[in-house]
């Protein structure tokens, strides 16, 4: 089975703060992201990379940035948390099934991180 | 930023009732759509995936289908269940070289009442 795990599911800040957020997968996929969830908007990306040291942003980067020093961990940085950042973070990684034709990226995701910033 | 839209955005449904909602998404550079399932204080999990205009998936009493020319896909839940009680989410994937990256929709919060 493949398993994404999350450092903490719920974490409490303060403004100002800077926050980690890791990530770990035990599959040896290339890709992973970072979402946010908030009520009535879904999961947003924030970042992802395809490769170690390589990131692209995604729909929110703003506030954030991210590591990936080793293929099994993703790493998302608030340098400085703020309150607007007060929410549900997802890890999630991708494998690639099916063959040359008409195959599809399937992501698996993690349990969560709850951060509450005040 | 590409345009999913699921509806409704939440459903109350008594145990028993059939229940669909809806998932919209943009017609052109379709490459596949993705359903999830994510219930409370777990990882969201996939259900689907669908690739081919037409395609009809079904696990259990669950179902779906694809029109990838006008843009929609329908999930079924026949004879819902407490423990169908979830948010489903679909995603949209654009292929090509976007290394996975799927667009989401807002999900539909399902709730069914024993």
């Amino acid at each position: 089975d493949v398993k994404v795990t999350q450092s903490s599911r719920y974490l409490v800040k303060r403004t100002g703060e800077k926050v980690f957020l890791e990530c770990v997968q035990d599959m040896d996929h290339e890709n992973m992201f970072w979402y946010r969830q908030d009520p009535g908007l879904g999961l947003r990306l924030i970042y992802f990379s395809y490769d170690v040291k390589m990131k692209e942003k995604g729909d929110i980067p703003e506030g954030y940035s991210v590591s990936r020093e080793k293929k099994e961990r993703f790493s998302l940085i608030l340098e400085s948390a703020s309150t607007n950042q007060t929410s549900m973070y997802l890890c999630a990684s991708s494998l690639w099934f099916g063959g040359r034709d008409r195959g599809y990226n399937e992501q698996f995701f993690g349990p969560g991180t709850r951060l509450t910033v005040l | 930023i590409l345009n999913v839209e699921q509806s409704p955005q939440s459903l109350h449904v008594q145990e028993g009732d059939s229940t669909n909602f809806t998932c919209s998404f943009p017609s052109s550079n379709f490459y596949a759509l993705h359903w999830y399932r994510w219930e409370t204080a777990k990882s969201p999990e996939a259900l689907f995936v669908m690739t081919l205009n037409g395609d009809e998936k079904k696990k259990g009493r669950i179902s779906a289908t694809l029109n990838t020319k006008e843009g929609y896909s329908y999930l079924y839940i026949k004879g819902s269940q407490p423990e169908d009680s979830a948010t489903y989410l679909c995603a949209f994937d654009a292929g090509g070289t976007s290394y996975g990256k799927l667009t989401f929709g807002q999900g539909t919060i399902l709730t069914v009442h024993p």
